[in-house]
């Protein structure tokens, strides 16, 4: 049982598409986050939430809009798509958001903008 | 500002060696930190965290060691697997909720 999977796993398309990422967790976990690794591995937070209400959310274009349905559920999507968005964009999910909790990651979506 | 950083881009070692994985970081507030392995195609996986109330936490072949007089992090692996080979990052709570990750280190294992 997988218990943070994301879907798909690859995305390919072209610039100026808008697309969307979707993730979902079996843990029963409250916080779901978003992550983006550059080229380099740099992995970097995005958005982070709790319980569907936003908790953190880092200097992100605001072509990107996270959608949580429900606190299984943190969708991420991008609009109007540029070069620089080419990156794994990883899902993780943790128990109470706190700072001494686990993250749990997903595999990983891996975006390139042609 | 502030920032988590790593010693070596590249480790390699031979399998069956230690391997030590060292992390730099400059938060004073950070009072949780993590070691987390990324194998290629895959996310981060949880190997072991450590609190700043102590310097030392081991796990199964792993170690993490923590000295807040210098910021220094680092993560022992004893007797070095071919399975070992990934990414490593440490990550730093910074005394908040969110999680910053240092650049990360490849361990490679020769055989």
């Amino acid at each position: 049982d997988t218990a943070v999977s994301q879907t798909p796993k690859y995305l390919v398309t072209q610039m100026g598409n808008d697309k969307s990422i979707k993730c979902e967790q079996n843990l029963g976990h409250d916080t779901m986050y978003w992550y983006k690794q550059d080229s380099k591995k740099f992995l970097k937070i995005m958005f982070s939430y709790n319980n569907k209400e936003l908790i953190i959310n880092e200097t992100v274009p605001n072509r990107f809009s996270p959608k949580s349905p429900d606190k299984a559920h943190l969708n991420l999507h991008i609009n109007s798509l540029e070069l620089g968005d080419s990156a794994v964009y990883f899902c993780a999910s943790s128990q109470a958001g706190t700072s001494t909790d686990t993250q749990y990651f997903g595999p990983g979506t891996r975006l390139t903008v042609l | 500002g502030e920032s988590v950083g790593l010693h070596l881009p590249t480790l390699s070692v031979q399998e069956g060696d230690n391997s030590i994985i060292n992390c730099a970081y400059s938060n004073s507030a950070s009072d949780y930190f993590i070691w987390y392995k990324q194998e290629s195609g895959k996310g981060p996986q949880f190997i072991i965290d450590i609190r700043s109330n102590m310097d030392k936490r081991q796990g199964q072949r792993v170690t993490v060691l923590l000295n807040k007089t210098v910021k220094h992090l680092s993560l022992q692996i004893a007797a070095t697997q071919p399975g070992d080979s990934a990414v490593y990052f440490c990550a730093d709570s910074g005394g908040g909720n969110k999680l910053t990750f240092g650049t990360g280190t490849q361990l490679k294992v020769e055989l």
